[in-house]
C-alpha cells in the first residue's frame, strides 16, 4: 500500500528566504506526482505536476523535482512571500483504486513579513 | 469555466440523519473521486468512479454510498451520520490525462 509522508509538518520562515519542502513515498511505481496548495478553508490548487519520466518541473518561483527510484520529491520555493503562506500537499498517482492520488499530510508554511 | 462544483459548502447534521453531498463537473471527465480530509491529515479516498455506471470503494468507504448515473454527477450519500464523519469532503475529476481537478470542498459537522 502506497504511503506518502511530508517533512516538515510545519515551517515558519522570514520573507525572502528560499525554502525546500520534502515529500517521500514508499512505492516507486507511480504514474506521476502532483504538488497542491491549500489555503485555510479552501480547496486544492494544483501547482506542479511531474510525470514519472520527468525529473523536474518549474513554474515561476516554484521548482519541483522527482527522484522516483528513491521515492522522493522536493518543492523549492524561491524568494518566499507572505502570500505563499498555505499548506502544501504532495500526492502521487499509482495503479491503485482507479489510479487515484495518495496524499501526504501536508506541510503548513508561514512566511513572516 | 465551472470545473468541479460541490454543494453545499457547509452543513451541520445531527447523529443518525442522512444527506447527499453533490458533485458536478462540466469537463466531460471519466474519472471522479470522493476524498475526506481530517485535521492534520492528508486526503483519503472514499469512493471512485471510472465512468458512468461504474463505481468502486476506496480506502475508507464505510458509512458512505455513491452513484454515477451520468458522466457529470457523482453524489456521495451518508445514510446514518456519525460524529466520525465530521470532516471536509472533496470531489475531484480527471480525464485520462494526469492532472486532477478538485472542488472547493464541503465542510460537514455531525453533532
Amino acid at each position: 500500500k502506497q504511503e506518502v509522508t511530508q517533512i516538515p509538518a510545519a515551517l515558519s520562515v522570514p520573507e525572502g528566504e528560499n525554502l525546500v519542502l520534502n515529500c517521500s513515498f514508499t512505492d516507486s511505481a507511480i504514474y506521476n506526482l502532483q504538488w497542491f496548495r491549500q489555503d485555510p478553508g479552501k480547496g486544492l490548487t494544483s501547482l506542479l505536476l511531474i510525470q514519472s519520466s520527468q525529473r523536474e518541473q518549474t513554474s515561476g518561483r516554484l521548482n519541483a523535482s522527482l527522484d522516483k527510484s528513491s521515492g522522493r520529491s522536493t518543492l523549492y520555493i524561491a524568494a518566499s512571500q507572505p502570500g505563499d503562506s498555505a499548506t502544501y500537499l504532495c500526492a502521487v498517482r499509482d495503479s491503485g483504486w482507479g489510479q487515484n492520488f495518495v496524499f501526504g499530510p501536508g506541510t503548513r508554511l508561514s512566511v513572516l513579513p | 469555466n465551472a470545473g468541479v462544483t460541490q454543494t453545499p459548502k457547509f452543513r451541520i447534521l445531527k447523529i443518525g440523519q442522512s444527506m447527499t453531498l453533490q458533485c458536478t463537473q462540466d469537463m466531460n471527465h471519466n474519472y471522479m473521486y470522493w476524498y475526506r480530509q481530517d485535521p492534520g491529515m492528508g486526503l483519503k479516498l472514499i469512493y471512485y468512479s471510472v465512468g458512468a455506471g461504474i463505481t468502486d470503494k476506496g480506502e475508507v468507504p464505510n458509512g458512505y454510498n455513491v452513484s454515477r448515473s451520468t458522466t457529470e454527477d457523482f453524489p456521495l450519500r451518508l445514510e446514518l451520520a456519525a460524529p466520525s464523519q465530521t470532516s471536509v469532503y472533496f470531489c475531484a475529476s480527471r480525464t485520462g490525462l494526469p492532472e486532477a481537478f478538485f472542488g472547493q470542498g464541503t465542510r460537514l459537522t455531525v453533532v
